[in-house]
């Protein structure tokens, strides 16, 4: 069975300092896609950034990275340069059943941000 | 500006009455999620469709909750009767093929 484990309830950073938060999951699939989505107080689910697992090279978006550890089945997120709207619960998720959308999510780990 | 629509945001019911909850997936997306989002369970998929066609359900009670896709520009959740326990946020996703989701702002549904 596919599982997605995040062990961090809560984090809380500094503003513009950096912050990384733990994402590890299990999958008997050899190709897959990881995600990681943000949730701020609206509500709204917001895809940050995704990885394929076939590419070595971790993936990048602005301020936001990931560290792609396949063989230990980890996909941490690295946000620098924190702002304070990047304040939210943010989850990690991983595909599974054959469909990239059709996804099993973590528990989530609120992050606050501290000006 | 493409978007997930979902109608209605928030929702106050009695226990007992029938619960209608629509989504407006982003024109062209093919596949539709439902998911359900409680403190205690976190995010749970409720129902999947693709090209309209329910492909899992699984994650649904059947005896009270069914979903379905008229056509392509609509999908509905129904609860009857509703429970306290359905109290939650619902979302909607929408995606093309086995591109990401995008999901909608949800319905939050509190039965009392």
């Amino acid at each position: 069975a596919q599982t997605v484990t995040q062990s961090q309830p809560e984090m809380s950073v500094q503003e513009a300092e950096t912050v990384t938060l733990s994402c590890t999951y299990d999958t008997s699939e050899s190709d897959y896609y990881l995600f990681w989505y943000k949730q701020p107080p609206s509500r709204q689910m917001i895809l940050v950034i995704r990885q394929e697992a076939y590419k070595q090279q971790n993936a990048t978006e602005n301020r936001f990275s990931v560290n792609f550890q396949k063989a230990a089945k980890s996909f941490s997120l690295k946000i620098s340069d924190s702002q304070l709207g990047d304040a939210a619960m943010y989850f990690c998720a991983l595909p599974h059943g054959g469909a990239t959308n059709k996804l099993i999510f973590g528990t989530g780990t609120l992050l606050a941000v501290q000006p | 500006d493409a978007r997930v629509t979902q109608t209605p945001r928030d929702k106050v019911t009695e226990m007992g009455q029938e619960v209608t909850m629509r989504c407006q997936p982003i024109l062209g997306h093919n596949t539709v999620f439902w998911y359900r989002q409680t403190m205690m369970q976190g995010l749970e998929l409720l129902a999947y469709f693709r090209n309209r066609a329910p492909l899992d359900d699984s994650g649904m009670p059947k005896d009270r909750f069914s979903a379905e896709m008229p056509d392509a520009t609509l999908a509905t959740l129904k609860i009857q009767p509703s429970e306290p326990r359905d109290s939650a946020v619902y979302f909607c996703a929408s995606g093309f093929e086995n591109t990401e989701a995008f999901f909608g702002q949800g319905t939050r549904l509190t039965v009392v």
